[in-house]
C-alpha cells in the first residue's frame, strides 16, 4: 500500500517533442504528490506537486495531470529541450510534511 | 542562499570500520529525513525526524545503522560495521510541515 508505481524506466525524446513519464499509487490516505528531477552528482529537485483536489496544475513547461479515481499522475513536459535530460522522480506522501514514498525513477534523455 | 549541507561527499572504507555521515538542516526547518539510493532499490527511506524527534527508522537495518540529531542543526547517520552492500549514496533532505523538501547534495559510500 507504499509503493508508487513509475514508467517507463527510461525514455528518449526529440527535442521539441513532449515526454510523459506516468506514475501509479494504492494508497488512497496520500494526498500529495510531487515529481522530483535529479542531475547526475545531485540531489533530488522538487519540479512541482499536486493536490488531489485538481486535477492538473501547470509550470511553465511542465504539467501534473491528476486522475483520483485511477489512483494515477503524470508529468508532461512540453518542448522538451535537452536540458531536461535528468532522471525524474514521481512520489506521494499523506501530507506535504511527511514521509515520501518515491517511484522508481524514470531516466529522460532529449536528443537535439 | 539557504542548502542542505551534507559531509563527506565521498568515502570509501573498508568493510567493518565504522562510517559516520553529517548533516546539516536548512536553518529553520523542522524535519529531517535520510535516503538512501541504489540502482536496484531507488530512494528508500531510512529515518526521519521531526522537531529532532525520531518518528520512523522503520526503514534503517537497526543492529548497524543509527540515526540521531544531537540538536537542530545537525542530524548524523552512523553505520557500524559497515559492509559492502550498504555501498550506496546517502541524501540527507529538510522541510517544514507545509513546504517543499530539500535535499542535500548527498555523500557517496563504498565499502569495500
Amino acid at each position: 500500500q507504499q509503493q508508487v508505481k513509475q514508467s517507463p524506466q527510461s525514455l528518449i525524446v526529440q527535442k521539441g517533442g513532449i515526454s510523459i513519464i506516468n506514475c501509479a499509487y494504492e494508497n488512497t490516505a496520500f494526498d500529495y504528490f510531487p515529481w522530483y528531477q535529479q542531475f547526475p552528482g545531485k540531489g533530488p529537485a522538487l519540479l512541482i506537486a499536486i493536490r488531489p483536489d485538481v486535477s492538473e496544475k501547470k509550470e511553465g513547461r511542465f504539467t501534473i495531470s491528476f486522475n483520483k479515481s485511477a489512483k494515477q499522475f503524470s508529468l508532461h513536459i512540453m518542448d522538451s529541450q535537452p536540458g531536461d535530460s535528468a532522471t525524474y522522480f514521481c512520489a506521494a506522501s499523506k501530507d506535504s510534511g511527511s514521509r515520501l514514498t518515491f517511484g522508481e525513477g524514470t531516466q529522460l534523455t532529449v536528443n537535439p | 542562499d539557504a542548502r542542505v549541507t551534507q559531509t563527506p561527499r565521498h568515502k570509501v572504507t573498508e568493510m567493518g570500520q565504522e562510517v559516520t555521515m553529517r548533516c546539516q538542516p536548512i536553518l529553520g526547518h523542522n524535519t529531517v529525513f535520510w535516503y538512501r539510493q541504489t540502482m536496484m532499490q531507488g530512494l528508500e527511506l531510512l529515518a526521519y525526524f521531526r522537531n529532532r524527534a525520531p518518528l520512523d527508522d522503520s526503514g534503517m537495518p537497526k543492529d548497524r545503522f543509527s540515526a540521531e540529531m544531537p540538536d537542530a542543526t545537525l542530524a548524523t547517520l552512523k553505520i557500524q560495521p559497515s559492509e559492502p552492500r550498504d555501498s550506496a549514496v546517502y541524501f540527507c533532505a529538510s522541510g517544514l510541515l507545509t513546504g517543499e523538501l530539500f535535499f542535500g547534495e548527498g555523500s557517496r559510500l563504498t565499502v569495500l
